[in-house]
């Protein structure tokens, strides 16, 4: 069974930094589409950010410059990298893989909040 | 940057009902990368339906979608008690990359 979870999530100071992890069970990340889709308190989705199997990396306006998405293939992990974090980052962060062929998200984490104290 | 609007905000029904919910796009948009989720409180969102009428492995066939170009639609013939959450659509398109709508939620009248 295909299976991703998150972890990394916390309260953090506005300014700070935190690193995200995303384990993933049954498929290979490195071989895959990867992102990272964020819900703030109530609100709605909002994609952040995505790797693609071939190394290349997209960023969402809103924290581009700021956050920084990898893996590591030995790991089977995605991390997400959230420096100069702001209180509008507050939110549950999901990994997810993405499917290629028709860009949707097929699979999802169960979520990692992150909260920033202004 | 594309835009997409559902509608409405809210929708009440009872179970057994049948279910629309529109996904409007700022342009004409490939229906080929066009998805909708299903959003339970406290879950991560599930795939239902993607390329605009394309059921995900193990959704009900109650689930449908339907659409083109600007306009596409997410239909629940018959509504079950477990139906009543939040549904996103979602496109893909190379400028935007990922965007989501802003949700419509189907809660039991």
């Amino acid at each position: 069974e295909v299976l991703l979870v998150e972890s990394g999530g916390g309260l953090i100071q506005r300014g700070g930094s935190l690193r995200l992890s995303c384990a993933a069970s049954e498929f290979i990340v490195s071989r895959n589409y990867m992102s990272w889709v964020r819900q703030a308190p109530g609100k709605g989705l909002e994609w952040v950010s995505i790797i693609y199997s071939g190394g290349s990396t997209f960023y969402a306006d809103s924290v581009k410059g700021r956050f920084t998405i990898s893996r590591d293939n030995s790991k089977n992990t995605l991390y997400l990298q959230m420096n100069s974090l702001r209180a509008e980052d507050t939110a549950i962060y999901y990994c997810a893989r993405v499917l290629p062929y028709n860009e949707n998200f097929d699979f999802w984490g169960q979520g990692t909040l992150v909260t920033v104290s202004s | 940057e594309i835009v997409l609007t559902q509608s409405p905000g809210t929708l009440s029904l009872s179970p057994g009902e049948r279910a629309t919910l529109s996904c409007r796009a700022s342009q004409s948009v490939s229906s080929s990368y066009l998805s909708w989720y299903q959003q339970k409180p406290g879950q991560a969102p599930r795939l239902l339906i993607y390329g605009a009428s394309t059921r995900a492995t193990g959704i009900p066939d109650r689930f449908s979608g339907s659409g083109s170009g600007t306009d596409f639609t997410l239909t629940i013939s018959r509504l079950e008690p477990e139906d009543f959450a939040v549904y996103y659509c979602q496109h893909y398109d190379s400028s935007s990359m990922y965007t989501f709508g802003q949700g419509t939620k189907l809660e039991i009248k």
